[in-house]
C-alpha cells in the first residue's frame, strides 16, 4: 500500500472553528490533492499541489484553504467551519500528472462533522 | 471544464455474469485514465491506469478499454463475485484527476 497517512480521521467540530485536516505522505510523490466525498456528488476536488508551494484551486474551492511547505505534508484548512463542509474529505497523492505510468493512490478518509 | 458521467449509476447481478462499467468524459484532452474500486466507508483502491496511448488494460478479470477521441471508457468484469461488489469510479486525468459519480455494484451470491 502507498504511504498515506491522513489525520484526524474522525472529527466532530462547531460551527465559525477552524478546522486542520492533515495529508502525509511517504512516497515523495510531487502531486498532492484535497477531495470532498459527498452523497450525489461523488469525489469533488477541492485543492491541488505540484510542488512545494504550489497549490492550485479545484472544482469547489470556496471556504478551504491549503499549504504545502514540505514535500511530504499537504494541509487542508477551514477557516471558518460550516455545515455545509460536513463531509469525508480523501487525500489522494501521485508521482506526476502528465501521463505516463502514474497512478493516483488515496488515503483513508476523514470524517468531518461540523455541528 | 472536464466532465465525467458513468452508466449504470447503480447495477445488481447474479454471480458469474460478465459486466460491462461505461465512463465517458467532454475532454479528450487527457494523459491517462484510471479505474477505482471503493468499499463502502472505505478509500479509493486504484484498479487499472490505462495511459493515453494504449487502447486497453487487463488486470485478472477486470478489462479497461480507452476511446480518448470518443471520449469513452469501459470496465468489463468477467464472471463476477460477491466480492466484486463496490462502487466503481473513473477518472481521467488531464493535469488533475477528475471522478464521475461512479457505478455501484452489487453481485448476489
Amino acid at each position: 500500500d502507498a504511504g498515506i497517512t491522513q489525520s484526524p480521521r474522525h472529527k466532530v467540530t462547531e460551527t465559525g472553528t477552524p478546522v486542520t485536516l492533515r495529508c502525509h505522505q511517504t512516497e515523495n510523490h510531487r502531486y498532492m490533492y484535497w477531495y470532498r466525498q459527498d452523497p450525489g456528488h461523488g469525489l469533488r476536488l477541492i485543492h491541488y499541489s505540484y510542488g512545494v508551494k504550489d497549490t492550485d484551486k479545484g472544482e469547489v474551492s470556496d471556504g478551504y484553504s491549503v499549504s504545502r511547505s514540505k514535500t511530504e505534508d499537504f494541509l487542508l484548512t477551514l477557516e471558518s467551519a460550516t455545515s455545509s463542509q460536513t463531509s469525508v474529505y480523501f487525500c489522494a497523492i501521485s508521482e506526476s500528472a502528465r501521463g505516463g505510468n502514474t497512478e493516483a493512490f488515496f488515503g483513508q478518509g476523514t470524517r468531518l462533522t461540523v455541528v | 471544464k472536464q466532465e465525467v458521467t458513468q452508466i449504470p449509476a447503480a447495477l445488481s447481478v447474479p454471480e458469474g455474469e460478465n459486466l460491462v462499467l461505461n465512463c465517458s468524459f467532454t475532454d479528450s484532452a487527457i494523459y491517462n485514465l484510471q479505474w477505482f474500486r471503493q468499499d463502502p466507508g472505505k478509500g479509493l483502491t486504484s484498479l487499472l491506469l490505462i495511459q493515453s496511448s494504449q487502447r486497453e488494460q487487463t488486470s485478472g478479470r477486470l478489462n479497461a478499454s480507452l476511446d480518448k477521441s470518443s471520449g469513452r471508457s469501459t470496465l468489463y468484469i468477467a464472471a463476477s463475485q460477491p466480492g466484486d461488489s463496490a462502487t466503481y469510479l473513473c477518472a481521467p486525468e488531464g493535469g488533475k484527476l477528475i471522478f464521475g459519480q461512479g457505478t455501484e455494484l452489487s453481485v448476489k451470491p
